[in-house]
């Protein structure tokens, strides 16, 4: 089936950096998704991204957070500067048109953990 | 508000035995329901999903979930389950209003026992 792939797997790096999450969404997608998962359970979103810009966020996403697709590439988070409770899994996902009734389909994650 | 809620946090179950792990939605309009499952490591993938018709839905592995408009309810179904089924369940409200929302419940996490 369609795939997301995110890279890197695993990133860690000292509080204060940036850091910066790509997703390779599925190709003909055209809505991109940012979720944070927190204790191996809760998935809180993040944000959602169209035509490059932001649909909706979560007050999770404090000013620290970016989002951009420059040209087509990569789907990125970036955030700057990182804090420790930015540890978690950030899971990257997309969907053809945004609809409700459309399936999301979801990367494998990037586990981020900040020292 | 909008909310889905999955009062299960954890289920543990023999192998072989029947599965239901529990949703309700909170919703005034006609809502998307879907269940994902995210086994360790990965990302979650679609198992079934919701939208109108018949109220009982098939999903993939021999899950179906029961739709119900009175009990505002999702519940996941399965009637004999394998050890390779313990993964997180997550069921999913999704609607529109001036844009498209998901909504997440907290997750059920499943252990299948021999």
């Amino acid at each position: 089936g369609p795939k997301v792939l995110q890279i890197p797997s695993h990133q860690i790096i000292d509080m204060g950096q940036m850091v910066t999450l790509n997703c390779d969404p599925v190709s003909n997608h055209l809505y991109f998704y940012w979720y944070k998962q927190i204790l191996g359970q809760q998935m809180e979103f993040l944000v959602n991204f169209y035509n490059g810009k932001v649909m909706e966020k979560s007050k999770l996403f404090k000013d620290q957070f970016s989002v951009e697709r420059p040209d087509g590439s990569y789907f990125t988070l970036k955030i700057q500067p990182t804090a420790l409770e930015d540890s978690a899994v950030y899971f990257c996902a997309s969907s053809l048109w945004g609809e409700s009734a459309e399936t999301l389909y979801f990367g494998s994650g990037t586990r981020l953990t900040v020292l | 508000a909008q909310s889905v809620t999955q009062p299960d946090a954890r289920v543990t179950v023999s192998e072989g035995a029947s599965l239901q792990l529990r949703c309700k939605y909170s919703y005034s309009g006609t809502p998307y329901l879907f269940w994902y499952v995210q086994y360790p490591r990965q990302g979650l993938q679609l198992l079934l999903k919701y939208y109108s018709g018949d109220p009982v839905v098939q999903g993939v592995n021999g899950f179906e979930a029961e739709f119900s408009k009175s009990n505002s309810s999702f519940h996941l179904r399965k009637a004999s389950v394998h050890w390779s089924d313990s993964a997180v369940y997550f069921c999913v409200l999704s609607y529109a209003n001036s844009g498209t929302y998901q909504r997440f419940g907290t997750g059920t996490k499943l252990q299948v026992v021999p």
